[in-house]
């Protein structure tokens, strides 16, 4: 099984700051089959990119999404009061398909 | 617009089962693999299962092989999760995913609203 693990747990900043958040693979995830999501409370995952840096339709350029290999970065270039919310990646290259644990990012 | 619908959720017994529904529209249902994925309260998400768009081949975690399945009615264009065998660690909302392709390479960029399975004596 390829573990993703998350990092950090939480992220705190304020609005128009940079977040960058770590995804890092046990195993190396061929051909960037990584997606990263994002969920607001009592809300559905919201695919945001896939492929490791391709953004789903629809989601604005400040996100954006880096990486090969088993080490991706999720990247939001200024935040919105919108983006604060919990990211989730995924490989779905392998079965079991994995998810990592979640980073929340948080108002300061 | 794709859009997905789940249904099935509720209160069983440990040793019970549930059958969940997933009712799609918008898109060529048989043409796109379709995926189960849960989340338990206050935690993370999990996979559970995937199954190509023809309904051939089936993904299962390790957690539920052997006690759910997963399958589909393309001419109803609705996906089903058949649980069995069910615990208190099955208890999570249950989130129906559109995956962008016909197998699990591809990721899933469309999600039913969930519906929950709480399991409890």
């Amino acid at each position: 099984e390829n573990v993703l693990t998350q990092s950090p747990g939480t992220l705190s900043l304020s609005p128009g700051e940079r977040a960058t958040l770590s995804c890092r693979a046990s195993q190396s995830v061929s051909g960037s089959y990584l997606a990263w999501y994002q969920q607001k409370p009592g809300q559905a995952p919201r695919l945001l990119i896939y492929g490791a840096s391709s953004r789903a339709t629809g989601i604005p350029d400040r996100f954006s999404g880096s990486g090969s290999g088993t080490d991706f970065t999720l990247t939001i270039s200024r935040l919105e009061p919108e983006d604060f919310a919990v990211y989730y990646c995924q490989q779905y290259v392998s079965s079991p398909l994995t998810f990592g644990g979640g980073t929340k990012v948080e108002i300061k | 617009e794709v859009q997905l619908l789940e249904s099935g959720g509720g209160l069983v017994q440990p040793g019970g089962s549930l059958r969940l529904s997933c009712a799609a529209s918008g898109f060529t249902f048989s043409a796109y693999a379709m995926s189960w994925v849960r989340q338990a309260p206050g935690k993370g998400l999990a996979w559970v299962s995937t199954l190509t768009g023809s309904g051939g081949t089936t993904y299962y975690a390790d957690s539920v092989k052997g006690r759910f399945t997963i399958s589909r009615d393309n001419s109803k264009n609705t996906l089903y999760l058949q649980m069995n065998s069910l615990g208190a660690e099955d208890t999570a909302v249950y989130f129906c995913a559109h995956n962008s392709g016909y197998d699990h390479y591809y990721a899933m960029d469309v999600w039913g609203q969930g519906t929950t399975v709480t399991v409890s004596s």
